[in-house]
């Protein structure tokens, strides 16, 4: 089975371009996750779907970002303009609610982002 | 919602020594679980070990076994006979009935030959 997959691995962009993060989930799950991860700030969870509703973005910083899946094979993380402090890897997570599973998360290879 | 303090930010061990990565939970689920990762320098995190609230045993995945002691709300990390390749990040994450999972700030562990 393939795992989840983002695109692209790394992103250099200019201070003030649009940035647009991809994944595709496992299929079957029904949780999409999009954390980012920093040196200071660790991991945190920007944003999660569960059945490709969002449902709870408190953890997107600003109005600058924006995500959305619009169906439950993909989802995409958008930044507009982007800012030198974006600069971070990318997660998203994927994981399964039912049957006898642990919930387990499973993680992409992450989008590494450098706005310059 | 639950929290996760892993206080060991930094942690070192001898090539196959054994080495305990605490983390410690706070949670009003009365079911949940725990679970740990590793990080290692490529970034990928790679999943481990997980242990459930109701599990009557300690979780064990070949040389990773889990310290589970639900009285003291801790859920460690065993590592036995390390290897250079276990020199990474390792975060600890717990997730309970909304299945939204809460992780640790992590801990560094580096292996010395």
């Amino acid at each position: 089975d393939a795992g989840v997959i983002q695109s692209p691995r790394h992103e250099v962009t200019e201070m003030g371009q649009e940035v647009t993060l991809r994944c595709k989930p496992i299929s079957g799950h029904d949780y999409l996750f999009w954390y980012r991860q920093t040196m200071m700030r660790g991991l945190e969870l920007l944003i999660y779907f569960n059945n490709n509703v969002p449902i709870d973005d408190s953890g997107m910083p600003e109005d600058r970002f924006s995500a959305k899946m619009p169906n439950a094979s993909f989802s995409t993380l958008k930044i507009q303009p982007s800012e030198p402090r974006d600069s971070a890897v990318y997660f998203c997570a994927s994981s399964f609610s039912g049957g006898a599973g642990t919930g387990e998360l499973f993680f992409g290879e992450g989008s590494r982002l450098t706005v310059l | 919602a639950q929290k996760i303090t892993q206080t060991q930010p930094g942690m070192f061990v001898q090539e196959k020594e054994a080495v305990t990565l605490d983390c410690t939970y706070d949670t009003s689920d009365p079911s949940y679980g725990l679970f740990w990762y590793k990080q290692p320098s490529s970034g990928e995190m790679i999943f481990l070990i997980y242990q459930g609230s109701y599990d009557q045993q300690n979780a064990t995945e070949g040389r990773y076994s889990l310290n589970f002691q639900k009285a003291r709300k801790s859920a460690n990390l065993v590592i036995s006979a390390s290897q250079l390749g276990d020199s990474a990040m390792y975060f600890c994450a717990g997730l309970g009935g909304s299945y939204i999972p809460t992780f640790g700030r992590g801990t560094s562990l580096i292996v010395h030959p």
